[in-house]
């Protein structure tokens, strides 16, 4: 699986839009971008994935560079629950028991 | 739908005692999964099971046992607790192939047992 490199922690106003960048500078042509978050004490939580094109959900955006080598979240107007560790992971869509390998994370506080 | 749900929330072991910690699901998944994290540390995976009656190794499968008997449980057995299984275990949950989308990496998390093994 191709390694990931995240900011240790970001900070953002409340109703402004964070901005969570991922380099993957590795990835192979087959592997899928997921974002998971984990608020403090809960179990992690899917957010959205993407091949190589740019993706919307209700939760958040992904927006993913030409060359496929980073990737940026976007929550479009954080709230105060929106205050987590965002985790990126690169990962193949296979049938495969698949660990999902959770790095370092970005710390995300969003501030009043 | 409840989603991913773990029994106990918390939990107080003695060394050497036994028990199990369930997870059920309401999603219709095939594939679930038990993962532990230590303070201040990624997710490890203990054991997984693509479907029932089907269960293998993860990353740290040691002192540990799995069954799934019915499609929507997927049990975690603790057979003598040591002090070094003290973490936080999620169970998650996912499914295959669905109308053409692969959807195994969107794993649904269960809210977590919190055990600790004096």
């Amino acid at each position: 699986d191709a390694k990931t490199t995240q900011p240790t922690s970001m900070d953002c106003a409340e109703g402004r839009a964070a901005n969570l960048p991922c380099n993957h500078s590795t990835i192979s042509g087959n592997e899928y971008v997921y974002w998971y978050r984990q608020i403090h004490s809960q179990g992690p939580q899917y957010i959205i994935h993407g091949l190589k094109n740019n993706e919307t959900n209700e939760m958040a955006s992904l927006i993913i560079t030409e060359d496929r080598k980073s990737s940026t979240l976007i929550l479009p107007h954080a709230t105060l629950r929106d205050t987590a560790v965002y985790y990126c992971i690169v990962r193949l869509n296979n049938n495969a028991g698949n660990m999902l390998t959770f790095g370092g994370g970005t710390r995300l506080m969003v501030k009043p | 739908n409840a989603g991913v749900t773990q029994t106990p929330k918390f939990r107080v072991l003695k060394t050497g005692q036994s028990m199990t910690l369930l997870c059920a699901q309401d999603m219709n998944h095939e594939y679930m999964y038990w993962y532990r994290q230590d303070p201040g540390m990624g997710l490890r995976l203990i054991h997984y099971s693509v479907g029932e009656g089907t269960t293998a190794k993860g990353e740290v499968p040691d002192g540990y046992n799995v069954s799934r008997l019915k499609k929507q449980n997927f049990l975690l057995g603790l057979e003598s607790a040591a002090p070094s299984q003290t973490s936080v275990y999620f169970c998650a949950s996912s499914y295959p192939l669905t109308g053409g989308a692969f959807r195994v990496n969107e794993q649904y998390f269960g809210p977590g047992t919190r055990l600790t093994v004096t």
